[in-house]
């Protein structure tokens, strides 16, 4: 089963305004991350939340994690151009190949200046 | 400390010839992870590697496609025979040796981009 499905595939907002993404998934997990990836470029990580854990901010960043729904957001506030990416939220589970991480499709998130 | 190093960051082949990735992780790290991102697609666990190790090879394509992490040096994702459908972004990921049940964060590099003609 596929872990890690975003939602919107994309999102386009002026600059100054929140971004909200979100990933579900289906299965149990250790932890979920949000990274995020430029156009041609590699993936820079964002953010990791534990399963134990509801909620994290780092900076203009704040990841929800709800465990029984199997879903996480990740707002941006106050956007900025360079927040114009691609986010991908992974997922790790319990157990043997918990190194295993589970990349959704992506967000594709415009800024606009 | 150099991040996770791929090369080349392209390579473009014609279908039939055989590519090369190459990766050196972090220093101190020994664990190296393969990753494939088809074009809109988000990436995809291929094979997890300790020195001189295969761990696990479970998202890896049974044919043509092999992966080696020797003694010495970069680890190589090698692909033989490539067709148009290997054409995607090729990543590289390292981590730390850690304790039994801590999560070990992977750390990615750049990444190779394959065209096949």
């Amino acid at each position: 089963s596929q872990q890690g499905e975003e939602d919107p595939q994309a999102l386009s907002i002026q600059e100054g305004e929140n971004a909200t993404m979100n990933c579900s998934y289906k299965t149990s997990i250790n932890n979920l991350q949000w990274y995020r990836q430029n156009s041609g470029r590699g993936l820079v990580h964002l953010i990791l939340i534990r399963s134990n854990e509801r909620e994290k901010h780092s900076g203009r960043l704040r990841v929800t994690l709800d465990t029984s729904k199997k879903s996480s957001s990740l707002l941006i506030t106050a956007s900025r151009a360079a927040d114009t990416a691609s986010y991908f939220c992974a997922t790790d589970a319990p157990g043997a190949g918990s190194y295993q991480l589970t990349f959704g499709k992506g967000t594709k998130l415009s800024v606009i200046p | 400390n150099a991040g996770v190093m791929q090369n080349p960051r392209h390579l473009v082949r014609r279908r039939g010839q055989e590519a090369r990735l190459r990766c050196s992780p972090m220093k101190g790290h020994s664990h190296v992870y393969w990753y494939r991102q088809l074009p809109e697609e988000g990436l995809k666990f291929m094979v997890y590697l300790q020195k001189e190790n295969i761990i696990d090879e479970s998202g890896m394509p049974k044919e043509r496609f092999s992966a080696e992490f020797p003694k010495e040096g970069p680890s190589i994702l090698r692909i033989q025979q490539v067709v148009r459908g290997d054409s995607a972004a090729y990543f590289c990921a390292s981590s730390p040796m850690i304790a039994s049940g801590a999560y070990n964060e992977q750390f990615f590099g750049p990444g190779t981009r394959l065209t096949v003609l």
